[in-house]
């Protein structure tokens, strides 16, 4: 069965610090999202991506994060100076088009700021 | 802004319970509705979908859930759980146009003790 996969499992970073997290999208999907969960929290949505542009972003994504899908498969993050706050499990999402559709996630990849 | 409620945070059951956890939404046009369940360690996977038709959806593993458009509910229900149950189970909402964002509930830890 197709899956979203995400790397890294695990990164550890110091505050200050730019990190990138990758994810591939299942290959046939069109639309794919970022989320993100601190622990003990709910899962809040951070920013879509349609026709390699960012369709709809939260208060959440400010300056410091970025979107880019630098070729046809991966799906990137970007956190620009990462704060101590920024310490969550980020979830990648796609789905195959919008609309009655849903959405697969990948296994997450937790951010630890240092 | 939308929102998304999830009234228990945490059930404790005994094995061959009956369940129900309530989901509530802000959103006055059309919806589609998710259940959501991340057991330990896991991604988050889809137990069942709503986006028009019977209002009574059936989902994997013996759960299901009901659409009471008159008070915003999508409350999830299986009539006796098993140990392997045990995990964390979110609401997600979006609206129904094409490609816009889960909103998610903050979660409800379910412990099912055998």
């Amino acid at each position: 069965e197709p899956e979203v996969t995400q790397t890294p499992s695990h990164q550890v970073t110091q505050m200050g610090q730019e990190v990138i997290l990758r994810c591939v999208p299942i290959s046939n999907h069109l639309y794919f999202y970022w989320y993100r969960q601190i622990l003990g929290q709910k899962v809040e949505f951070l920013v879509s991506f349609y026709n390699n542009e960012i369709s709809e972003k939260s208060e959440i994504f400010d300056d410091q994060f970025s979107v880019e899908r630098p070729d046809g498969s991966n799906f990137t993050l970007k956190i620009r100076s990462t704060k101590l706050e920024d310490s969550a499990m980020y979830f990648c999402a796609s789905r195959l088009r919008g609309g009655n559709t849903e959405a697969f996630f990948g296994q997450g990849t937790r951010l630890t700021v240092v | 802004a939308q929102s998304v409620s999830q009234h228990n945070h945490h059930v404790i059951l005994s094995e061959a319970a009956s369940l129900e956890l309530g989901c509530n939404y802000s959103y006055g046009g059309t919806v589609n509705l998710f259940w959501y369940v991340q057991y330990p360690g896991q991604h988050l996977q889809l137990l069942l979908k709503y986006f028009s038709g019977d209002p009574l959806v059936k989902g994997i593993k013996g759960f299901e859930a009901e659409f009471i458009k008159s008070k915003f509910s999508f409350n999830l229900r299986k009539p006796s759980v098993q140990w392997s149950d045990t995990a964390e189970y979110f609401c997600a909402v979006n609206p129904g146009q094409a490609g816009t964002a889960l909103i998610f509930g903050k979660g409800t830890t379910l412990s099912v003790s055998s």
